[in-house]
């Protein structure tokens, strides 16, 4: 049964930092991973989504990296904002199947 | 390009009634997926559409809650019955479909989420 980890669940940090949020996967028969923020009360933007045959994608301030053998995913954003601050969530799509199976987030508030 | 649309936003429901939530995909995508987000929880899986078609209900409880995607029209998630615990954010996501497993290769799209409470 695939189980998605998010880690930190939150993290607080002064703007200008670079942070790394980690979310690892337990079976490595995968499509994909997909990156997305939430807001509150909102729904889901998604930020970048890593096919299983690619080592990482880039948007802007955004870089997702994806290791499928170890079950890891790394997103990375440059230069934190305020306006970063949001909820960030991880999703694998599992062989055989069309759903997302989530991780439970990880928190992150941006202070100026 | 309009994105996922759902409404109602918010809905509330005493227990005992029907919830209908809506949800329109993005203009050219026929495969819907339904989530929800109990509070303080993740989201999860609960069905997958195609036109006229349920593809995978495996996260869907086998009563009261049934979805459909007409021909025409919008994708309906139907919950008879409500009760508390069927309080949480209901999210509806879509995407296009190429190649080897529908869908497998494309990002899904998410709505703004419609939120029911139940009294």
């Amino acid at each position: 049964k695939q189980e998605v980890t998010q880690i930190p669940a939150a993290l607080s940090v002064p703007e200008g930092e670079n942070l790394v949020l980690n979310c690892s996967f337990t079976d490595s028969a995968i499509y994909n991973l997909q990156w997305f923020r939430q807001d509150p009360g909102k729904g889901l933007t998604s930020l970048l989504l890593i096919q299983s045959s690619q080592r990482e994608q880039t948007s802007g301030r955004l870089n997702a990296s994806l290791d499928k053998s170890s079950g890891r995913s790394t997103l990375y954003i440059a230069a934190s904002q305020p306006g970063d601050s949001a909820t960030y969530l991880c999703a694998v799509r599992p062989y055989n199947t069309d759903k997302l199976i989530f991780g439970t987030g990880t928190r992150l508030q941006v202070f100026p | 390009n309009a994105g996922v649309m759902q409404n109602p936003r918010h809905l509330v429901r005493r227990r005992g009634q029907e919830a209908r939530l809506r949800c329109s995909p993005v203009k050219g995508h026929s495969h819907v997926y339904w989530y929800r987000q109990l509070p303080e929880e993740g989201l999860k899986f609960m069905v997958y559409l195609q036109k006229e078609n349920i593809i995978d209900e495996s996260g869907m409880p086998k009563e009261r809650f049934s979805a459909e995607f007409p021909k025409e029209g919008p994708s309906i998630l139907r919950i008879q019955q409500v009760v508390r615990g069927d309080s949480a954010a209901y999210f509806c996501a879509s995407s296009s479909g190429t190649g080897g497993s529908p869908g497998s290769n494309q990002p899904q799209h998410f709505g703004d989420g419609t939120r029911l409470s139940i009294l």
